[in-house]
């Protein structure tokens, strides 16, 4: 069965370092991989996608992931985070069998002053 | 104004009351869909619907139950409310374009049962 796993809860970064998110996805076939960020009190919105192509995948808000097969990632990086980052970020896998979203745990994100 | 909007934002209520969370979109998005958020376990999917005849059961749909009105309107029911029905709910729609087109949230609605 499809799974994701963020293995952190939390993550504590200072304004202006750099940022990586970890996600590790259960699937048998090339995934269909997805990012969203859900700023506090709102929904969730899409910061990227990884569909096919090239693993280096660039989205908005300066975010970008990279695909690796050989280790079932999909891991969020941003070079250097803005205090208006803090939020909770959530790593989905696509199920191909219904067209569904497997959804990983979530990611919250605190920025240090 | 909004492109996907919940109603009501809050809501408390007690056990074994009926309750009724809308849905309403402006993006002519075919596909809906409803999910709750709890602390620590992400999203899980209720119920979805790809049509206004189509309605389709997600992973937890137990004590839920769904109306698809029309293509811009999809509500979750909970028939007879449990203290652990206590989340916070969110309604997305998406593109019928690609399989796995963008979902776009609405801004949730936190339902409390007493």
């Amino acid at each position: 069965a499809q799974s994701v796993t963020q293995p952190d809860i939390h993550i504590t970064v200072s304004e202006g370092a750099s940022l990586e998110l970890r996600c590790n996805y259960s699937y048998g076939a090339t995934p269909y991989l997805f990012w969203y960020v859900q700023s506090p009190g709102q929904g969730l919105q899409l910061l990227l996608k990884y569909f096919s192509g090239d693993t280096l995948v660039q989205g908005i808000k300066g975010f970008e992931a990279e695909f690796k097969r050989s280790q079932s990632s999909f891991n969020l990086r941003k070079p250097s985070v803005h205090w208006s980052d803090a939020a909770e970020y959530f790593c989905a896998v696509g199920a191909t069998s219904n067209y569904q979203l497997i959804w990983g745990a979530g990611t919250k994100l605190i920025i240090k002053p | 104004d909004a492109d996907v909007t919940q109603t009501p934002r809050n809501r408390i209520t007690k056990t074994g009351k009926r309750i009724m969370l809308e849905c309403s979109q402006t993006k002519g998005h075919d596909r809906m869909y409803w999910y709750r958020q709890d602390p620590g376990l992400g999203l899980r999917l209720i119920y979805y619907s790809f049509d206004v005849k189509d309605i389709n059961k997600g992973e937890i749909s137990d004590g839920y139950s769904v109306s698809r009105q029309a293509q811009a309107k999809f509500s979750l029911s909970l028939e007879s409310a449990i203290p652990n029905q206590t989340a916070l709910y969110f309604c997305a729609t998406s593109d019928a374009g690609q399989g796995f087109d963008e979902q776009f949230f609405g801004p949730g609605t936190r339902l409390t049962v007493l």
